[in-house]
């Protein structure tokens, strides 16, 4: 079993639409998660950090489940401009100060009018 | 404030031929790393470094080599390029504080 497995998609929904990725893990001693987002031959970046409580930024909405260890994006009214591939984030304890991250193979979105 | 900086953007090899990616960051971050990226692999850590003269192996290290001269520059070397080595490659940088990666742009290598 992959550390981190995503559903890879593609997912197509019309603009306004609400659509939601899971993440799975396999480590339950994971400290830290990530959705970082991806455009088509761009680097990475950082979309937003999950918390236990489950946080929200704008139309974008993260939610963490320890017990079922898995970590949830939900995008409510879906633009056009959210099309790009999404990548869930684990860190796990160990390695440095720092710990291991280890990256999803991505979830691709695709918005159309 | 240019961040992280990785050149070339592009780039193709012959089997056996040697290379060095580059990568310079200017936000005095301790951690830098770099990755491979593949279809339907995602992101593959290669070697890491957590401080000036200090780097350890990631999941695919083979066929790889780094160092840290500097808190600066982490430029990663291709020994003798084979064509499992295409691959899109991305250094990154990390801040303690919340734990964000700063990626490059990325550099897309092919091996013929």
């Amino acid at each position: 079993r992959k550390e981190v497995e995503q559903d890879p998609g593609p997912f197509n929904v019309p603009e306004g639409a609400t659509v939601a990725f899971n993440c799975t893990y396999s480590n339950s001693a994971s400290q830290s998660f990530f959705w970082y987002r991806q455009d088509c031959r761009k680097e990475p970046k950082l979309l937003m950090s999950v918390y236990s409580s489950g946080n929200e930024d704008g139309r974008f909405t993260a939610q963490l489940n320890r017990a079922s260890q898995y970590i949830s994006l939900l995008i409510r009214d879906s633009k056009l401009s959210d099309s790009a591939t999404y990548l869930c984030v684990v860190k796990n304890a160990g390695g440095t100060s720092y710990g291991k991250l280890t990256f999803g193979q991505g979830t691709i979105l695709t918005v159309h009018p | 404030n240019a961040g992280v900086t990785q050149t070339p953007k592009f780039q193709v090899l012959k089997t056996g031929q040697s290379m060095t990616l580059q990568c310079a960051q200017d936000m005095n971050h301790e951690y830098m790393s770099w990755y491979r990226q593949d279809p339907g692999m995602g992101l593959r850590l290669i070697h890491y470094s957590v401080g000036a003269g200090i780097t350890d192996q990631g999941e695919v290290p083979n066929g790889y080599n780094v160092s840290r001269s500097t808190t600066e520059d982490f430029p990663l070397r291709l020994l003798s390029a084979a064509p499992s080595q295409t691959s899109v490659y991305f250094c990154a940088s990390i801040t303690g504080e919340n734990e964000k990666l700063f990626f490059g742009s990325g550099t897309q290598l092919s091996v013929l």
